[in-house]
C-alpha cells in the first residue's frame, strides 16, 4: 500500500499565484486532514473531509480552500498566495481516529511564498 | 474545544539519559491520547496510544507513557535514549462526540541526543 501521498514535495510561489497541493490516499479511509505545521506552533488544522462531498473548516481555514470528490482524493487550493502561508503542508486520514489507528501522514509538502 | 499543552520546547541530552516530556490537555470527557514522532525531514509517525484500560502504555523503540487522569496527563518516558532518538515529539488529544475525527496537537518538544 502507498498509504497518503502528498505532491509537490517542494514548492516556491510568489505572491499572489495559486496552486493546488494533492493528497491521496488508498487505504479507503472515511476521514481526510489537512494540517500545516510552523515551528514551535505544533500542527494547526485547515480543513477535514468525513467523506467524500463534505468538508468543513478547521482552525486556520483563511486564504484556503479544499474539495473532496472521491474517497481517495482531498486536493487543498491556495488562491492568493501569502508569505503567511510559507509552511509545511501534511495530509493524513484516518478510518476512525477514535479507533486504534490514528492518523495516516503523507510526507509532507514544504512551500515558500517570495 | 480541547488544548494540548507540551512544556518543552527543546530537550537536549546525551546518550544513556532518561527522558521524560510531559503533555498537559484541556477536556473533561473521555479522551484517546496519542504522541507522534517526526525524525528529521520525515513525516510524523505513531509511536504509542492510549484509549482505556492500563494507563501504562508501552510503543515502539522502548517508549512508554502513563496517563494520570486526576492530572490530564500523559508525559512519555524512555529510560536511556539514543542518538537514533533525536526528533520532535508531538502529543495528541481525540476527545471524541462532535469533533469528527480531529486530533488537537500540542505545540512539539524537539529532543536532541548527543553521542
Amino acid at each position: 500500500n502507498a498509504g497518503v501521498t502528498q505532491t509537490p514535495k517542494f514548492r516556491i510561489l510568489k505572491i499572489g499565484q495559486s496552486m493546488t497541493l494533492q493528497c491521496t490516499q488508498d487505504m479507503n479511509h472515511n476521514y481526510m486532514y489537512w494540517y500545516r505545521q510552523d515551528p514551535g506552533m505544533g500542527l494547526k488544522l485547515i480543513y477535514y473531509s468525513v467523506g467524500a462531498g463534505i468538508t468543513d473548516k478547521g482552525e486556520v481555514p483563511n486564504g484556503y480552500n479544499v474539495s473532496r470528490s472521491t474517497t481517495e482524493d482531498f486536493p487543498l487550493r491556495l488562491e492568493l498566495a501569502a508569505p503567511s502561508q510559507t509552511s509545511v503542508y501534511f495530509c493524513a486520514s484516518s478510518y476512525n481516529p477514535g479507533a486504534s489507528s490514528g492518523y495516516t501522514f503523507g510526507s509532507g509538502t514544504r512551500l515558500t511564498v517570495v | 474545544a480541547q488544548s494540548v499543552s507540551q512544556h518543552n520546547h527543546h530537550v537536549i541530552l546525551s546518550e544513556a539519559a532518561s527522558l521524560e516530556l510531559g503533555c498537559n490537555y484541556s477536556y473533561g470527557g473521555t479522551v484517546n491520547l496519542f504522541w507522534y514522532v517526526q525524525y528529521p525531514g520525515q513525516h510524523l509517525q505513531l509511536l504509542l496510544k492510549y484509549f482505556s484500560g492500563d494507563p501504562l502504555v508501552k510503543g515502539i523503540k522502548g517508549f512508554e507513557a502513563e496517563f494520570i487522569k486526576s492530572k490530564f496527563s500523559f508525559n512519555l518516558r524512555k529510560p536511556s535514549v539514543q542518538w537514533s532518538d533525536t526528533a520532535e515529539y508531538f502529543c495528541a488529544v481525540y476527545a471524541g462526540g462532535t469533533s469528527y475525527g480531529k486530533l488537537t496537537f500540542g505545540q512539539g518538544t524537539i529532543l536532541t541526543v548527543h553521542p
